[in-house]
């Protein structure tokens, strides 16, 4: 099946900072991500639907300046937290959307553990 | 706007019990449906799903899920479980034209030998 990475696959940061996550898609090309947040014991969140070559489109609350995104090639989609808080501590994960033949499936990265400090 | 809700937030079976996780959504339109699980430590998998055709959709490692469009549902079923099935698993509804993802809360499973 399609492969998606995440990278890191965690990481600790101090209060203030900015943090760049990866999403890649390894063997097909995804002209749409999707990035959710999912919090402990909780459902994932959608954040936003990226799309390659365009801007980002974000859910309702989801601060754009905040939550950066990148989609500037077809395997590669970058989140980028920006003047991390703890509050923004959480797992984040992404996915892509996969074209024929299994069209209008999402394959899932592992997920990035995010701790501000 | 399109909602999913799953009522058990915790199930805890003994191995070979049968299970059944419920699911339901709250949209008047046409839906893809999706059932996921994550075993722990791990990311999000496919286990089944619905775009059309027979309600009934069998999955992998044994699960299978019936959409009954009257009662806007999709629930989960396995008629015995193993003890490799302990994960959380999400059920999650597409529509609208969309291809957002919209999930409900999860249910932990935990089955014991």
């Amino acid at each position: 099946g399609a492969v998606v990475s995440q990278h890191p696959s965690w990481v600790i940061c101090k209060s203030g900072t900015s943090v760049k996550i990866e999403c890649r898609s390894l063997d097909f090309q995804a002209t749409t991500m999707f990035w959710y947040r999912q919090f402990p014991k909780q459902s994932l969140m959608l954040m936003a639907t990226s799309n390659e070559g365009s801007k980002a489109t974000y859910e309702q609350g989801v601060e754009k300046d905040k939550f950066l995104i990148n989609h500037a090639s077809l395997t590669l989609s970058t989140l980028t937290v920006t003047s991390a808080h703890p509050e923004d501590s959480s797992f984040y994960i992404c996915s892509a959307l996969t074209s024929a033949p299994s069209y209008n499936e999402q394959f899932f990265g592992p997920g990035t553990r995010l701790t501000v400090l | 706007a399109q909602s999913v809700s799953q009522h058990n937030h915790h199930v805890i079976l003994s191995e070979a019990a049968s299970l059944e996780l419920g699911c339901n959504y709250s949209y008047g339109g046409t839906v893809n449906l999706f059932w996921y699980v994550q075993y722990p430590g791990q990311h999000l998998q496919l286990l089944l799903k619905y775009f059309s055709g027979d309600p009934l959709v069998k999955g992998i490692k044994g699960f299978e899920a019936e959409f009954i469009k009257s009662k806007f549902s999709f629930n989960l079923r396995k008629p015995s479980v193993q003890w490799s099935d302990t994960a959380e698993y999400f059920c999650a509804v597409k529509g609208g034209g969309t291809d957002k993802l919209i999930f409900g809360t999860g249910t932990r499973l935990q089955v014991f030998p």
